[in-house]
Parts: structure tokens; sequence; C-alpha cells
């Protein structure tokens, strides 16, 4: 079982659609969580944390469930520059020098007129 | 400023060659890593180093070989290069590993 698994898209979704990703992971003791964003030949850029308590920020909502070890992120009022892929990243193993970003394969958003 | 650069950008050689990617941040961050994206877009950790010390090496062929002169950068090396080492080689860094990390722009290799 891979470490973070994503269903890879793509979701193609009309202007001011709401869209849903979800990500699991694999490791119950991981501590931290992130949404990634990565435009088309770009470097990956954080959009946001993930907190056990879910967090918003602006159309962006992200939730954690621990106990089924899933994350997901919301994305409401979609703009085209939403368009792009985004990436579900866990910490793994929890927080130490010998910690690491371990990155999904991404769901790739396409947002059309 | 750039806070995680890299270079070059682009970088096409033959196969057999030997290359370097160079890589330097300006965070005031302790640990820093290499990731590669393949073709398929997996972004994958290669190395990882903590105040210049390696931390993390997940298998990588020895031919790949990380020096990180200070906590500022990072350097990876590249002996007889092979038509699959053909990918986007990132750098990123982080205050603490495991903690949110800041990504170079990549260097895209090809090899033929």
């Amino acid at each position: 079982r891979k470490e973070v698994e994503q269903d890879p898209g793509p979701f193609n979704v009309p202007e001011g659609a709401t869209v849903a990703f979800n990500c699991t992971y694999s490791n119950s003791a991981s501590q931290s969580f992130f949404w990634y964003r990565q435009d088309c030949r770009k470097e990956p850029k954080l959009l946001m944390s993930v907190y056990s308590s879910g967090n918003e920020d602006g159309r962006f909502t992200a939730q954690l469930n621990r106990a089924s070890q899933y994350i997901s992120l919301l994305i409401r009022d979609s703009k085209l520059s939403d368009s792009a892929t985004y990436l579900c990243v866990v910490t793994s193993p929890p927080t130490g020098t010998a910690s690491k970003l371990t990155f999904g394969t991404g769901t790739r958003l396409q947002v059309t007129l | 400023d750039t806070a995680v650069s890299q270079t070059p950008k682009y970088l096409v050689t033959q196969m057999g060659n030997d290359k370097s990617i160079k890589c330097e941040q300006n965070l005031g961050h302790d640990t820093m890593y290499w990731y590669k994206q393949d073709s398929k877009k997996f972004l994958k950790i290669m190395f990882s180093y903590n105040n210049k010390e390696l931390i993390i090496n997940e298998t990588v062929p020895n031919r790949f070989s990380p020096k990180s002169p200070d906590k500022a950068h990072l350097n990876l090396h590249i002996n007889s290069l092979e038509l699959g080492d053909s990918a986007v080689y990132f750098c990123a860094s982080s205050s603490l590993a495991g903690t949110e990390a800041f990504f170079g722009q990549g260097t895209r290799l090809t090899v033929v």
C-alpha cells in the first residue's frame, strides 16, 4: 500500500463549482499534514496546512480524519486559476530529524468556463 | 529574493556524462532535501540533510552523491548519467525536518 494515496483525476469542473479531493495515508503515527499545489512545469507550493480541528483559508477548507486516516480539501466557487495539481502531503515518520514529507501522486483539477 | 534557488534550470546531456545541480536557500533553514519528479509526476524524496549531515538516503543509486558544504547549500552530483535519470529534480528546505518545505524552481534534466 502506498504511503499516501490520491485519486489522480482529472476533475473537470465548471467555474463556480464546489469540488472536493480526498487523500488517505497509511502511517497512523503521522503528525503533520499539508496540501500543496503544483502548476504545470512549476515547483510545488504550500496551499495550506491541515489541522486536527479542520481549517479554512478563504475558499479552501481542509479536514483531517485521524480515525479513518484521510485528509480532504474542499474548494468552493472554483476559479479558472484554481486549475492545477493538488498534492496531499504527510510527514513520516513523526517529526524528528529523519522526518520527511511524503507526497501523494496528486489530483489534477481543471476548471472550465 | 528567491528563497530556494537551484541551477541550472535546464540540463541536457549525453548518457555517461557527469553533471551537478546546485541549490541554495536563504531562509535560514536547517533541513534541505532533494526530490525527484518522474514522467508520471510522482514526487519522491531522494536525500535529506539536517545541518550538513545526511539524514535520509532513500535507496538512491550511489551514482548520485549529495554534498552540503554548509546548511544553506545542498548540491547534487550525478555520475555516469543514464536515460532513466531524466526527470525534474527539486531542491527544498524546511526549518525542521518534516515541516512545511519550500521548493526551488526545479532542474529539468534530459539525458539523451
